[in-house]
């Protein structure tokens, strides 16, 4: 069974600051992995998908790298500002057509 | 474009009461995804549809949650009755294709916040 642990679960850093969030899965046989984002109350927006077959994939401030054999995902985030405060969470698209996601990263910049 | 439009945002209800959730998906994405979330956890699939065919239902609790799309295109999900342990957000997505596939994103929409009092 497919299990996603997402360390730190909550992290609170200065603005400017360049920061990774991590994603850990247990069954390296997934066809991709997807980054979102949740504001309070909100729901999920996407910030990047990586398929299997490729390594990371940037957008802006954000670049997200995948490891398939070793199970794990990061999510880079360079000068961090107080707008990037959030969830971030990540999901992976697995055998069976599941999509399985993490307890996610509670993000705080301070000004 | 328009996103997934969910409504209400919003309700609370007492215990033993039916509560629906109405989803509409992104124009032409055939998949749709109903999902619930615990505080403090990530969403969990409660059922997934290509087109009108429900194709995974199997976390969903069949006994009290119901859902349809008729059509192919807007989605309700029912409870009845509710129960206290129903509180949560209930979340719903769609995507161009099912999530076998290596490109397929999902898109979500804000959420109907429960509350069984």
């Amino acid at each position: 069974k497919q299990e996603v642990t997402q360390i730190p679960a909550a992290l609170s850093v200065p603005e400017g600051e360049n920061l990774v969030l991590n994603c850990s899965f247990t069954d390296s046989a997934i066809y991709n992995l997807q980054w979102f984002r949740q504001d309070p109350g909100k729901g999920l927006t996407s910030l990047l998908l990586i398929q299997s077959s490729q390594r990371e994939q940037t957008s802006g401030r954000l670049n997200a790298s995948l490891d398939k054999s070793s199970g794990r995902s990061t999510l880079y985030i360079a000068a961090s500002q107080p707008g990037d405060s959030a969830t971030y969470l990540c999901a992976v698209n697995t055998g069976g057509f599941k999509t399985i996601f993490g307890a996610g990263t509670r993000l705080f910049v301070k000004a | 474009e328009a996103g997934v439009v969910q409504s209400p945002r919003y309700k609370i209800i007492e215990k033993k009461q039916p509560v629906a959730f109405w989803c509409n998906p992104i124009s032409g994405h055939n998949t749709l995804y109903w999902y619930r979330q615990n505080l403090g956890q990530g969403p969990e699939l409660l059922i997934r549809y290509e087109n009108e065919e429900a194709v995974d239902d199997s976390q969903l609790p069949k006994d009290r949650f119901s859902a349809e799309r008729l059509k192919g295109v807007d989605s309700t999900l029912k409870i009845q009755p509710a129960e206290l342990g129903d509180s949560a957000v209930y979340l719903c997505a769609s995507s161009l294709g099912s999530p076998g596939l290596a490109s397929i994103e999902q898109f979500f929409g804000p959420g109907t916040r429960l509350t069984v009092l």
